[in-house]
């Protein structure tokens, strides 16, 4: 069985930057896997915010940036704010169908 | 603009089964595919599955493809999704997402990007 991989939680201040990561059971994570990065807040349905790795959506704030990093797909939050306190999926596509990573609680302290 | 609103909760039995519906507007239905993905209390997300309303093609977990049914009705812009079976542990949040590109065959074409509001699933006895 497949599993993805994130760290459980991380804490950042206001205005740092932190960097969440995807890693994938089966082994480095490349493009093909077609990571996907969601946010999610409590009560709240998911909100997509980065597609293909680095595609970003009209909605994603500038600060976040997707990217790959040592094998593992990378989420970075520059500039960090009090909003981004929230819960972050990553998911990667394994031939047929996406498997949710963990997921990282980030607190913003 | 687009919006999906999904059904109402629901409270099943075990063994029982659950059709949820997620009723769309605001673009072409059969233009875009959705996906299925659900929560348990307190837990993380998973991916149940994708279906094209534009062909028909589907796509699910393996650890649910024997008990799933994805279909969608374009005479109403609604997708469905039906579990059967039910367990204690498919209690959980059920969301519907809209795929942000358009004509995808497979679900890794165009990430889901519009969601539902989700529906609760509670089974117990």
């Amino acid at each position: 069985q497949t599993v993805v991989t994130q760290e459980p939680s991380l804490t950042v201040s206001p205005g740092g930057t932190v960097t969440l990561t995807c890693a994938s059971s089966t082994g480095a994570v490349t493009s093909s896997y077609y990571p996907n990065w969601i946010q999610q807040k409590p009560g709240q349905p998911p909100r997509t915010l980065i597609y293909s790795t680095t595609i970003k959506f009209s909605w994603t704030p500038a600060r976040f940036s997707g990217s790959l990093l040592g094998g593992k797909a990378a989420l970075t939050l520059s500039g960090v704010q009090p909003e981004d306190e929230a819960e972050y999926y990553c998911l990667l596509y394994y031939g047929g169908a996406y498997v949710c990573g963990s997921g990282t609680k980030v607190s913003v302290l | 603009q687009v919006q999906l609103v999904q059904s109402g909760a629901e409270v099943k039995k075990p063994g029982a089964s659950v059709k949820l519906s997620c009723k769309t507007s605001g673009y072409t239905f059969t233009n875009y595919g959705i996906t299925w993905v659900r929560q348990a209390p307190g837990q993380g997300l998973e991916w149940m599955g994708w279906i094209s309303a534009y062909n028909g093609n589907t796509n699910h977990a393996q650890n649910l493809q024997d008990r799933v049914t994805m279909t969608t009705d374009t005479s109403t812009s609604t997708a469905y999704m039906e579990l059967r079976s039910l367990r204690s542990d498919d209690t959980a949040i059920y969301f519907c997402a809209r795929d942000w590109g358009a004509y995808c065959s497979r679900p890794s074409c165009t990430p889901a990007a519009y969601w539902g509001q989700g529906t609760l699933v509670t089974v117990s006895s």
